[in-house]
This record gives structure tokens, C-alpha cells and sequence, in this order.
């Protein structure tokens, strides 16, 4: 199993600002996922980040709204970019075991006034 | 247009009874589904894999079922108890073949809260 950590738990942030959220897990993985979470919603997968490539996205998610960084093979940031009220959301980092298992951060909760 | 379903929103049951959760999907052919708990504030954790060739699988008091013909899955918490309270998410890879290569990106139910009363 993995343990993944995120940074910051919660944020309360103003219209037009940006939020950077930072993913750290406890061993070297090649891939990171990031998935949000709206309100009474179920996860929805934005981008996979690999290291040493560009981040690739889901469809609906752009790379000017949501750029991802993966510096090295643990660690991993997405940044919400000039925010409105509609990304209020928990943002979840993951990864994924050989056997397929997904290991989730605990979320960031955010929101957007 | 591909889904997956997750056929009731909330579930409540007695305590000792068993809770069954169903999943269905569309348009999918995955290699593999998976159920995870998610409690409130906190991420998603795994429980159970199940593969197409594979009918049942079992973990103590959970079971899971894979029915490729009818798209469906079925979830059931044996003996329940209050502590089993959360929302359970049916989860699948859409990039998943029978070849067995996934790129581990999950597309998620929206999920069954369930409720076990005392």
C-alpha cells in the first residue's frame, strides 16, 4: 500500500485567486492522478501526471486551468487557477498499486467565495 | 454513451441483516471493477478487485460479484454492523482490456450511502 499526504486539508479562497495543492506519497510511483469531487458528487479523474512529461488531461479539464507539476517521482502539485465558485470541491490525489488498487490522499476541501 | 450506475442513492439496514449494493455499467468492456469505502472527509479506501474472468470474490464479511453478461455488479456486507456506515463507490477503468492493460484511471459510480442502525 502507499500513504499519500496533501497539502493544504482545506482552503477558503476569493474569486480570481489560484490554489496550489501539493501531493506527497511515501514511495516512488510513475504515475499520479488527480480526481475532484464537487458537492454531493463521486469523484471525477482531471489529469494523469507522470514524471518528467506533461500532465495528461481529461477531457473537460484544460492545462491552463488546472497545471500540473511532477518534479520527481513522489511528490506532485495541481494548481486551480483564477478560481470561481464552481471549483469548490475536494480535490483528491491518488496512485495506483501494480495489482490496480488505487491509494487516495485524504482531499483537499475547497472553497470558493 | 457510456455510464455506470449505482441503482440506489441510500440504503438503510438493520444491524446483523446484509446490505447488497448494485453497480451497472454501459458501454464498457472493463477487465476489472472495483468497490471502495469512502467515509465523510476523507478519501476513497480500496476494498475489493474483481476480474472478468472471475465470478465471486470474498474479504471476511464482504463479497463481491461480476456478472460481464448483464454489465452488473453486486456488493454485499455480511452481518452488518453500525461501524459499516459510509458511502461505497463502484469504480471501473475504462482503458482496461481483456489483455489486462490499464492505465489505473478509474471512472466512479456516484456512489450508496449506506446507513446500519442499531
Amino acid at each position: 500500500s502507499a500513504v499519500i499526504s496533501q497539502k493544504p486539508s482545506r482552503d477558503i479562497c476569493q474569486r480570481g485567486t489560484s490554489l496550489t495543492i501539493q501531493c506527497q506519497v511515501d514511495s516512488q510511483v510513475t504515475m499520479m492522478f488527480w480526481y475532484r469531487q464537487q458537492p454531493g458528487q463521486s469523484l471525477t479523474l482531471i489529469a494523469t501526471a507522470n514524471q518528467g512529461s506533461e500532465a495528461t488531461y481529461e477531457s473537460g479539464f484544460v492545462i491552463d486551468k488546472f497545471p500540473i507539476s511532477r518534479p520527481n517521482l513522489t511528490f506532485s502539485t495541481l494548481t486551480v487557477s483564477n478560481m470561481s465558485p464552481e471549483d469548490s470541491s475536494i480535490y483528491l490525489c491518488s496512485v495506483c498499486s501494480s495489482s490496480y488498487e488505487q491509494y487516495f490522499g485524504p482531499g483537499t476541501r475547497l472553497t470558493v467565495t | 454513451s457510456q455510464k455506470i450506475e449505482q441503482n440506489s442513492e441510500a440504503l438503510n439496514i438493520q444491524e446483523g441483516k446484509t446490505a447488497t449494493l448494485t453497480c451497472n455499467y454501459t458501454n464498457y468492456s472493463p477487465a476489472y471493477l472495483q468497490w471502495y469505502r469512502q467515509d465523510p472527509g476523507r478519501g476513497p479506501v480500496f476494498l475489493l478487485l474483481i476480474r472478468e474472468n472471475e465470478k465471486e470474490k470474498r474479504k471476511e464479511r464482504l463479497k463481491v460479484t461480476f456478472d460481464t453478461t448483464l454489465k452488473q455488479s453486486l456488493f454485499h456486507i455480511t452481518a452488518s454492523q453500525p461501524a459499516d456506515s459510509a458511502t461505497y463507490l463502484c469504480a471501473l477503468d475504462p482503458s482496461s482490456n481483456a489483455g489486462g492493460t490499464s492505465y489505473g484511471k478509474l471512472t466512479f459510480g456516484q456512489g450508496t450511502i449506506l446507513t446500519v442502525h442499531p
